[in-house]
């Protein structure tokens, strides 16, 4: 089993709708939870962070954590075309250090 | 505002020649990290240093070697390079006060023929 499970996808959401981008980890005490949005043969780039229970809004994304179920998703609304990429869930797990462990990201299509 | 500088921007090398990969971290972070990212696979974390000092070692093969010099440069060394080498190779950098976001170069693509 992988530290960091995300489906692979894709995930194919009309442009306008909601995208439900989710992510499981099994190292219960981590506390760091970071979303990256990965363009094909681009860098990860930071798009939420979130360390407490609940939910933390930035504009169309939304990240939600849940330690007792051991989850984080990210919401995106309005979806746009530009929005389709790879979103990678990344942890810093116990233990860890304060390197990133990575999802192996879930492909997110837009379409129009 | 300065971003994480990787160099080359893409390598072609044949087996069981030498490679270095260098990184320019952010101004002011202290800690950088390696990452090797194949095709269609998770980035995959090598090693890390913070302030200069090796600080976590992940999958790096015993072929490479990398270093933070002086000026907080950060330099990858691959050497006897095996064709399953070629990836992606990213730079990231942080701050280690800044609750470890961390930041990502463009990346090196390493094509090993």
């Amino acid at each position: 089993q992988k530290e960091v499970e995300q489906n692979s996808g894709p995930l194919s959401v009309p442009e306008g709708a909601i995208a439900s981008l989710n992510c499981t980890y099994s190292d219960r005490g981590s506390q760091s939870f970071f979303w990256y949005r990965q363009y094909s043969g681009k860098s990860p780039e930071l798009i939420m962070f979130i360390y407490s229970n609940g939910d933390k809004e930035d504009g169309r994304f939304t990240a939600q954590l849940n330690k007792a179920s051991q989850y984080v998703s990210l919401l995106i609304r309005d979806s746009q075309p530009s929005d389709s990429a790879t979103y990678l869930c990344a942890v810093i797990l116990t233990g860890g250090g304060n390197k990133l462990t990575f999802g192996t990201g879930t492909q997110l299509k837009v379409e129009l | 505002a300065a971003g994480v500088i990787q160099s080359p921007r893409h390598l072609i090398k044949e087996k069981r020649e030498t490679a270095t990969l260098k990184c320019y971290p952010i101004p002011r972070h202290d800690t950088v990290y390696w990452y090797q990212q194949g095709p269609g696979q998770d980035p995959q974390f090598l090693i890390s240093f913070y302030e200069k000092m090796q600080s976590d070692k992940g999958s790096i093969p015993d072929r490479f070697s990398a270093q933070q010099f002086s000026d907080y440069h950060s330099e990858l060394n691959m050497s006897s390079l095996e064709l399953g080498d070629s990836a992606l190779y990213f730079c990231a950098s942080s701050l280690k006060t800044t609750n470890e976001k961390l930041f990502f170069g463009s990346g090196t693509q390493l094509s090993v023929l």
